[in-house]
């Protein structure tokens, strides 16, 4: 079965300091890899994601995302925090080889402080 | 386009009873997936549905149910309510294959008494 591990509850980071939202995946197939973002209130907003390709992958509002077969993890960086940036993050699988569910990690919740 | 819509927003229901939750998804997208988000469970899939037909199903009771009908709408049923039940619940579309995002509407918030 397919499942995703966001190993940090809460990330604090100082506002222009560079953050990383770690995500970890298992699957028994070819991995799709997504990254949302909710703020309060709203649903999720989707950011970025891996299909295949370069392992590097540029998203939304300055985010980008590693996707690293060897360690299965998918770590959510950006250079520059912004104090805009605070919000509750979720990483997602798609295992293609397997149901073809999204499934979706716990959650981190990022503050970026001024 | 018009984003994923879901009605009613806000919900207030007694235990014992049902309740149905509507989502309209984006205009051409034929799969519209579920999911109840709670602060203790985070977020749990509840079921997809396809062309009309459930294509996936989470781990959740018979008591959870749905169905989409041929304009791609979706609706979601919880029979006979319990407290648990309470939730902020989403559904997302896409245009229907799996390397595509899904989009979330905002979310039905239904509190159980």
């Amino acid at each position: 079965a397919q499942s995703v591990a966001q190993p940090e509850d809460q990330v604090n980071v100082a506002e222009g300091n560079p953050l990383t939202v770690k995500c970890t995946y298992s699957v028994s197939g070819n991995p799709y890899l997504f990254w949302y973002v909710q703020y309060p209130n709203r649903g999720l907003q989707f950011l970025l994601k891996y299909i295949t390709g370069d392992n590097l992958v540029k998203g939304s509002y300055g985010f980008e995302a590693e996707f690293n077969k060897s360690q299965t993890s998918f770590h959510l960086k950006k250079p520059s925090a912004l104090v805009s940036d605070s919000a509750l993050y979720f990483c997602a699988v798609r295992d293609m080889g397997n149901n073809n569910d999204m499934r979706f990690g716990a959650g981190t919740r990022l503050t970026v402080k001024p | 386009k018009a984003g994923v819509t879901q009605t009613p927003r806000y919900l207030i229901k007694t235990r014992g009873q049902q309740v149905t939750l509507s989502c309209s998804p984006i205009s051409g997208h034929r799969s519209v997936s579920w999911y109840q988000q709670t602060p203790g469970q985070g977020l749990q899939f509840l079921f997809e549905y396809f062309s009309e037909t459930q294509r996936n199903k989470g781990n959740f009771p018979g008591r959870f149910s749905g169905r989409q009908f041929s304009n791609s709408r979706s609706e979601m049923n919880v029979s006979t309510l319990e407290l648990g039940d309470s939730a902020l619940y989403l559904c997302a579309s896409n245009p229907g294959t799996g390397f595509y995002e899904q989009y979330f509407g905002p979310g039905t918030r239904l509190t159980v008494t």
